[in-house]
């Protein structure tokens, strides 16, 4: 039972580098968000999806893009990395909105030099 | 300023005994309040839901209690374990819109031996 994965777990980018870090669920889960974590912080949401096709910006969006082709997927794309992107990612998904359990990945350990 | 706020912000105690932690949230309207667990390195696991009408609810070793009216809560741990040892994040769902999650920055929990 994989829940959702999320990799890499580690990545270390140059400054201006782009990359895409990799979000899957195989519980069939409507909705699927990106969060950051940084220290002494709440996690914050960058990006969200209801369903298939349809994605919208949360509290963080500024220089991250998302797409979700399919119900399982949801990649999260660094378009030029910049040394305040450093942090913890952390991809969710859950059955529906309205304050259901979330899942959570393993998280992302991204550092931008 | 943050809606959900958590305290302590970090707490050692030793193995066998109890601790409570705190979140006090300003988020309306309410729809219910999570507490989950983050190993480190991992991601956030949920431990309890509370709803608007629910006071107190168990969970093995964790009683979470909610005072609607005051809008607190509180993660009481018993008998602590080496285990229990990890970040407690408060979450706060509102009735409104689909950003509907907000974050407490979490209670770091040390338990010695």
């Amino acid at each position: 039972n994989a829940g959702v994965t999320q990799t890499p777990k580690f990545q270390v980018l140059k400054t201006g580098q782009s990359m895409t870090l990799q979000c899957a669920q195989d519980m069939n889960h409507e909705y699927m968000s990106w969060y950051r974590q940084d220290p002494g912080m709440g996690l914050r949401l960058i990006h969200y999806s209801v369903g298939a096709g349809i994605t919208d910006q949360g509290e963080v969006p500024n220089g991250y893009n998302v797409s979700r082709s399919t119900t399982e997927d949801f990649p999260l794309r660094l378009l030029s990395a910049a040394p305040s992107q450093t942090s913890v990612y952390f991809c969710a998904s859950s059955y529906r909105l309205g304050g259901t359990e979330a899942f959570f990945g393993q998280g992302t350990r991204l550092t931008v030099v | 300023k943050n809606q959900v706020e958590q305290s302590p912000q970090s707490l050692i105690i030793l193995e066998g005994k109890n601790c409570t932690l705190q979140c006090n949230y300003t988020v309306s309207p309410f729809s219910n309040l999570r507490w989950y667990k983050q190993d480190t390195g991992r991601g956030p696991v949920s431990l309890t839901i509370m709803t608007f009408s629910e006071n107190t609810k168990s969970n093995g070793r964790y009683t979470a209690t909610l005072d609607a009216d005051t809008k607190q809560s509180s993660l009481h741990i018993t008998a602590s374990q080496l285990s229990d040892s990890a970040s407690y994040i408060c979450v706060v769902s509102a009735r409104v819109g689909n950003n509907d999650m907000r974050f407490g920055a979490g209670t770091r929990l040390t338990v010695k031996p």
